[in-house]
């Protein structure tokens, strides 16, 4: 079945520098990539995603990138702020089923000031 | 709009008792999935339902169920409590023909 693996776990990065964090997923018929964040005390909150028919999404200072070929994504913040700390879930949807999403493990992102 | 209210927000509970937890989606919203959130195990599904029929389900043990009412409000259901159950439980719900997920805020569920 579909799996997907994110890294890193953890991501510490100084505050004003660019963080990256990478998925990738098993199964080619996967077409929607969307990335959470999850900020202490809360649930995940989706901040951008994209489908397989693009390469790029860009929303600010997030972008998200889709590799269809090497079967990875990669979430991209940069001019990082205190406020960015928070941990990050990628997800892929799952091929042939009601809109259910296989989740990565998550990214604990630190920013330092 | 109102967003995805859970509760309670936090439940202390003794091993081998039963739970009921609460969701309320957004208005409109016909779909509502359950996940459990552990610090090293991240977000695993334990079902989906849809216009009050189960519609997907994870790899949880049968103490785990869940129901849909007709106004989309759901609750599930943890049944002889065991010290590994201790958990954030959170749940989603989503509009029809679209892959946009809105989660509550979870209950935190404590086992002792």
């Amino acid at each position: 079945g579909e799996n997907v693996e994110q890294h890193p776990s953890t991501l510490s990065v100084q505050e004003g520098d660019s963080a990256v964090i990478k998925c990738t997923y098993s199964d080619s018929a996967s077409n929607y990539f969307p990335w959470y964040k999850q900020e202490l005390g809360k649930g995940p909150q989706l901040i951008i995603d994209i489908r397989s028919n693009v390469g790029e999404k860009k929303d600010q200072r997030i972008a998200v990138t889709l590799n269809k070929t090497a079967k990875h994504f990669s979430l991209h913040i940069t001019e990082t702020q205190p406020e960015d700390s928070a941990v990050y879930f990628c997800a892929a949807h799952k091929p042939n089923s009601n809109y259910q999403l296989i989740w990565g493990a998550g990214t604990k992102l630190i920013i330092k000031p | 709009k109102a967003g995805v209210t859970q509760t309670p927000r936090y439940l202390i509970k003794t091993r081998g008792q039963q739970v009921t937890l609460s969701c309320s989606p957004i208005s409109g919203h016909r779909s509502v999935s359950w996940y459990q959130q552990t610090p090293g195990q991240g977000l695993q599904f334990l079902f989906e339902y849809f216009s009050e029929t189960q519609r997907n389900k994870g790899n949880f043990p049968g103490r785990f169920s869940g129901r849909q009412f007709s106004n989309s409000r759901s609750e599930m259901n943890v049944s002889t409590l065991e010290l590994g159950d201790s958990a954030l439980y959170l749940c989603a719900s989503r509009a029809a023909g679209s892959y946009g997920y809105t989660f509550g805020s979870g209950t935190r569920l404590t086992v002792v």
